[in-house]
């Protein structure tokens, strides 16, 4: 079974230009979170979905970021325009049962490293 | 509120033994445990759901206290691919995870 993946691996871009992140979550699985690593810092909660719902989208920083999930199955993350603070580890994680829970495991892709210049 | 670990690292000689510890100001329902080697995912090692909890993973272990709304992760006679930044992940609404800030974990021969 494939695991969740992320694309592109890397961004390399300059302040005001826009990127777009895009997570496959493992298949079957209903929520889909999206975290953020500064570096050196703890990894920290964006957004939440439930299928193509979003759930909690209390940790997304400003509205500068918008995050869809089309269908309930991929989910992008646009930055727009980008600052120089967005820079850091951008990873996407799902977990199976509806609704989350606090018992659910939740399995990260490898992440997207994004650096704005 | 973010959970607390202790240490911030740690550097061991091949064979040695740790502790990492996690504390949370908040009541504990579950605590999970990530290993993230640089440039990797995040690895899922396991989840602890009710206190006096333990479990075990080869040799890696874990506690859950929840009237002391700790946990802590044990490596027993620690191997080189054990190196790493070992996350502790409380659950909010939704099942979101609140991290810990980290410990990094250095495995010499």
């Amino acid at each position: 079974e494939a695991g969740v993946t992320q694309f592109p691996s890397h961004s390399v871009i300059e302040k005001g230009q826009t990127v777009t992140l895009r997570c496959d979550p493992i298949s079957g699985h209903d929520n889909l979170y999206w975290y953020r690593r500064v570096m050196g810092k703890e990894i920290k909660f964006l957004l939440h979905f439930v299928k193509e719902s979003k759930q909690d989208e209390s940790g997304m920083p400003n509205n500068r970021f918008l995050a869809e999930r089309t269908g309930g199955t991929y989910s992008t993350l646009k930055v727009q325009p980008a600052e120089l603070e967005d820079s850091g580890v951008y990873f996407c994680a799902s977990s199976q049962a509806l609704g989350g829970g606090y018992s659910e495991t939740q399995y990260f892709g490898p992440g997207t490293r994004l650096l704005v210049l | 509120q973010q959970p607390v670990q202790s240490p911030q690292a740690v550097i061991l000689r091949e064979g040695e033994d740790a502790v990492i510890n996690c504390s949370s100001s908040k009541a504990l329902y579950s605590v999970h445990w990530y290993r993230q080697k640089h440039g990797e995912a995040p690895v899922f090692l396991m989840i602890l759901l009710k206190g006096g909890e333990q479990k075990g993973h080869e040799k890696i272990s874990a506690s859950f206290n929840e009237k002391k709304q700790q946990s802590s992760l044990y490596l027993t006679a620690s191997q080189l691919s054990y190196s790493g930044t070992y996350f502790c992940g409380t659950s909010g609404p939704g099942g979101k995870l609140i991290f810990g800030q980290g410990t990094e974990l250095s495995v010499k021969p």
